[in-house]
């Protein structure tokens, strides 16, 4: 079974442009989550989406940020316009119920120049 | 938010047991305690998880306290593939829905 996948792995952008990541989640995962990992800390959540709907995006900076999970199962993070500090890693992970374990992607590593 | 507090980082010899320990003094009576690990360069993997008794997996043990303000991820037999950074996670929940608060993690280093 294949696991979280995302795409692209690395991505190098100059500040004030855009940027999209794209995450597939595991088949059959109804719950997708969406991480801004800093170095040397811990994920962040920036957005959970039960099905279609995004049920917690507190955390998202909604100024320059959006994400869509159109039809419950992959999902776009797209940051518009790209900041030097949004430079970190972008994690996707699903889960197939509340208390289950999340399975997370290899990341997305985004450098703003 | 209750939150975590791990030690930065740790050594442990091969084929010993690495005992890592978090502190969650603020926990809730209903947040779980979770530990995920991270190696270089990969997303997290999920370990184990618990709310009051121990539990035990292939791939580790968990020990929370009567009190539930501590808890010790024990790998028991430590390999050089072990060596990760480790994050005690507790799962909140607050007004209808829940997150995860990851820390900073615990380094551990795998010696041969």
């Amino acid at each position: 079974e294949a696991g979280v996948v995302q795409s692209p792995r690395y991505k190098i952008i100059e500040k004030k442009q855009p940027v999209a990541f794209w995450c597939n989640p595991i088949s059959g995962h109804n719950t997708l989550y969406w991480y801004l990992q800093n170095l040397g800390q811990g994920p962040e959540l920036l957005i959970r989406y039960e099905n279609e709907e995004a049920v917690d995006d507190s955390q998202l900076p909604k100024d320059r940020f959006s994400a869509e999970r159109l039809k419950g199962v992959d999902s776009t993070l797209k940051i518009q316009p790209a900041e030097l500090g949004d430079s970190a890693v972008y994690l996707c992970a699903s889960s197939s119920g509340d208390y289950n374990e999340q399975f997370f992607g290899p990341g997305t590593r985004l450098t703003v120049l | 938010d209750a939150k975590t507090t791990q030690p930065t980082s740790m050594d442990c010899a091969e084929g010993r047991a690495a005992n890592l320990p978090c502190n969650h003094s603020t926990i809730s009576g209903n947040e779980y305690v979770y530990w995920y690990r991270q190696i270089h360069s990969q997303g997290p993997q999920y370990i184990i998880h618990g709310l009051k008794n121990n539990e035990t997996n292939e791939m580790a043990s968990l020990i929370i306290t009567e009190d539930r303000k501590s808890s010790t991820l024990i790998l028991p037999h430590a390999t050089l593939r072990d060596t990760a950074v480790y994050y005690c996670i507790v799962r909140v929940t607050s007004s209808g829905t829940y997150k995860y608060i990851f820390g900073t993690g615990t380094r551990l280093k795998v010696l041969a």
